[in-house]
């Protein structure tokens, strides 16, 4: 089983439309939570971390659920710029420094 | 200040080939990584370093081999290139929580 997993998706999203995916991960020790996003064939960046008491930045709001072990990714007014693969990371105590990447979820936002 | 970056971009290598990819940091971080990204796979570490003089094996580390060569630049380097190290190639640092990438390689072994 892999540590981070995503739903691949693609996920298809009318422009202005809501979407939002989750993250699962297996390890309890998990401590530090990312969102990546990732443009076709370039690199990743960091598209913002993820807060106990769940933050927002935007028009994207990320939760964690220690409970159930999993974060989510909620994306409000979808714009077509929003198209793109996001990168669930997890870092956790017992290999501190060393992240867990996810395989990505595909969103695809449509005019 | 351009972050991380990496060379070569592009690389086509046949089978049993060695060479080196290069990556260097202007950030002045500590840690420093090497991933690859296969399709569906997400990127998976190769090898990390905590500081200058330290390396350590991720998740997939054989057929490689690293240098820290000082707090700047990290070197990921193939013996003997296999049609299995196929893949996108990425370097980053990180300071706390927030690792910085460079823009890949792109090898290919035939």
């Amino acid at each position: 089983r892999k540590e981070v997993e995503q739903d691949p998706g693609p996920f298809n999203v009318p422009e202005g439309a809501t979407v939002a995916f989750n993250c699962t991960y297996s390890n309890s020790a998990s401590q530090s939570f990312f969102w990546y996003r990732q443009d076709c064939r370039k690199e990743p960046k960091l598209l913002m971390s993820v807060y106990s008491s769940g933050n927002e930045d935007g028009r994207f709001t990320a939760q964690l659920n220690r409970a159930s072990q999993y974060i989510s990714l909620l994306i409000r007014d979808s714009k077509l710029s929003d198209s793109a693969t996001y990168l669930c990371v997890v870092m956790a105590t017992d290999s501190w420094g060393k992240f867990q990447f996810g395989a990505g979820t595909q969103v695809v936002v449509t005019p | 200040n351009a972050g991380v970056t990496q060379t070569p971009k592009f690389q086509v290598l046949k089978t049993g080939q060695s060479m080196t990819l290069q990556c260097a940091q202007d950030m002045n971080h500590n840690s420093m990584y090497w991933y690859r990204q296969d399709p569906g796979m997400g990127l998976r570490l190769i090898y990390y370093s905590a500081s200058e003089g330290t390396t350590d094996k991720g998740e997939v580390p054989n057929g490689y081999n690293v240098s820290r060569l000082n707090k700047r630049e990290f070197s990921l380097r193939l013996e003997s290139a296999a049609p299995s190290q196929t893949s996108v190639y990425f370097c980053a640092s990180s300071v706390v929580d927030e690792q910085f990438f460079g823009p890949g390689t792109r090898l290919t072994v035939l």
